[in-house]
């Protein structure tokens, strides 16, 4: 158990939906990331937050947005759904600002199905 | 920004023999590069890493090489075992952490 919780696990949804995926990370980590894995296309990263500011940004697209609460449980929003949007979505947690300080706690993430 | 290629997708190895991953990454300015393994419906999780001011890291069967200058970097896996079987992906960071697309690792009986 890397000690970070992602909810749901499993979500089915229709094309033109919106979703959104929870995660809290590891007692005392600041940092939360958001990853896709889609088949053959490894982990894309989408966004990065420290302590409730965005930090870094990658490939997410504009119909997709993130947040991080005070409480520093983050939420990544996805709408105008379609099919190439099924995938699964990391969420990782780590201590510090910097992501070339140490490891990333992923958590198991949340497997969208878009039908 | 950032881009890691992998290579190879796929590998199969017999039982025991040796199993070598290789990546290459294009900002000079990244100087983390971390391993991860991920089994076969599990969570990637971290199984070594390097930093660019070290050539060469070991934990017992698993190494990694890094050569600043190629910006290259490698996963070396001795004496493999059935267990060593998932998808194993390299990343390299400066200010994100980018990752490869991975290579799934196959061990023959």
């Amino acid at each position: 158990d890397s000690g970070v919780t992602q909810t749901p696990k499993h979500l089915i949804t229709a094309t033109g939906q919106r979703v959104t995926l929870r995660c809290s990370p590891r007692s005392g980590d600041l940092s939360v990331y958001w990853y896709q894995q889609s088949l053959d296309q490894g982990l894309q990263f989408l966004i990065q937050y420290y302590n409730g500011e965005e930090r870094a940004k990658g490939n997410i697209l504009e119909r997709f947005s993130a947040q991080q609460f005070p409480d520093l449980h983050s939420e990544l929003n996805l709408s105008s759904l379609e099919l190439g949007d099924s995938a699964l979505y990391f969420c990782a947690s780590s201590v510090d600002l910097a992501a070339n300080t140490g490891e990333l706690f992923f958590g198991e993430g949340s497997r969208l199905t878009v039908l | 920004g950032e881009n890691v290629e992998q290579h190879p997708s796929t590998l199969s190895v017999q039982e025991g023999d040796s199993a070598v991953i290789k990546c290459t990454y294009s900002d000079s300015a990244s100087n983390y590069f971390p391993w991860y393994k991920q089994e076969l419906g599990k969570r990637p999780q971290l199984i070594i890493d390097i930093r660019s001011n070290v050539g060469e890291k070991k934990d017992q069967r698993i190494a990694v090489t890094l050569n600043k200058t190629a910006k290259h970097f490698s996963l070396h896996i001795t004496e493999t075992q059935p267990e060593d079987s998932a998808v194993y992906f390299c990343a390299a960071t400066d200010d994100k952490i980018i990752f490869g697309k991975g290579t799934r690792l196959h061990i023959l009986p």
